[in-house]
């Protein structure tokens, strides 16, 4: 089975840095991604990880340790536009399987 | 074309009724999934197909019924839903597998259910 939690909300301020944790035990593992989504639209792809370490696109990062079954998703620079859910998914034979996600409000 | 198509974006329906929701995508994806999302929940997974063949079904109630016509086009047929089923459905595609075997879902922006 997949068990794979994030906490439930932040709140970061407008220019800030944040990091949303994830971790996971799951049954196999191919693959941990994370996506935006805004509230009534559809989610969005973020970034991802296969191997151990850190990935940097832009002003987000991902990092993940597969022995201990952790990941984090770090935004700098927030803007106001990066107030959305953030859900942490881990991949296994295809199947995609989502965390409850986070709420993050950016406040000014 | 990036993009993951949906039709309709609103249905209501009653639960007698028969209807469909549809999705096209032109990226040369050859994986295919159904998505269902109630509200402030994580979407969760319903079918894959791969390669134009139903490859995963999550134990989902006959009354959904997909259908992948070809490589473009996925179809969920409804019949005599329930309330509860009222949702977000959502389409997504994926190459069929990058190396590591993770693929990484290009969604449409959903079709919003409501059955009465």
């Amino acid at each position: 089975g997949q068990n794979i939690d994030q906490p439930t909300e932040m709140t970061a301020t407008e220019g800030a840095i944040v990091q949303i944790n994830c971790t996971y035990q799951t049954s196999g593992f191919n693959g941990l991604f994370w996506y935006q989504q805004h509230a009534g639209e559809a989610p969005t792809f973020l970034s991802y990880n296969v191997l151990d370490g850190l990935e940097e696109k832009g002003r987000f990062s991902s990092f993940l340790s597969r022995s201990k079954g952790y990941s984090y998703l770090l935004l700098k620079e927030l803007q106001m536009k990066d107030s959305a859910s953030y859900l942490c998914a881990v991949t296994n034979a295809g199947k995609s399987t989502f965390g409850d996600g986070t709420t993050l409000t950016v406040k000014p | 074309d990036t993009e993951v198509t949906q039709t309709p974006k609103h249905l209501v329906m009653g639960m007698t009724n028969k209807k469909s929701l549809k999705c096209e995508q032109h990226m040369g994806h050859r994986a295919m999934y159904w998505y269902k999302q109630k509200a402030k929940k994580p979407p969760e997974l319903m079918f894959v197909y791969s390669y134009e063949k139903l490859s995963i079904n999550e134990s989902v109630p006959s009354r959904f019924s997909p259908e992948c016509p070809n490589s473009s086009l996925l179809n969920l047929h409804l019949h005599a839903l329930q309330p509860e089923d009222s949702a977000l459905y959502l389409c997504a595609s994926s190459q069929e597998r990058l190396s590591s075997g993770a693929n990484v879902l290009t969604f449409g922006a959903g079709s919003r259910l409501t059955v009465l």
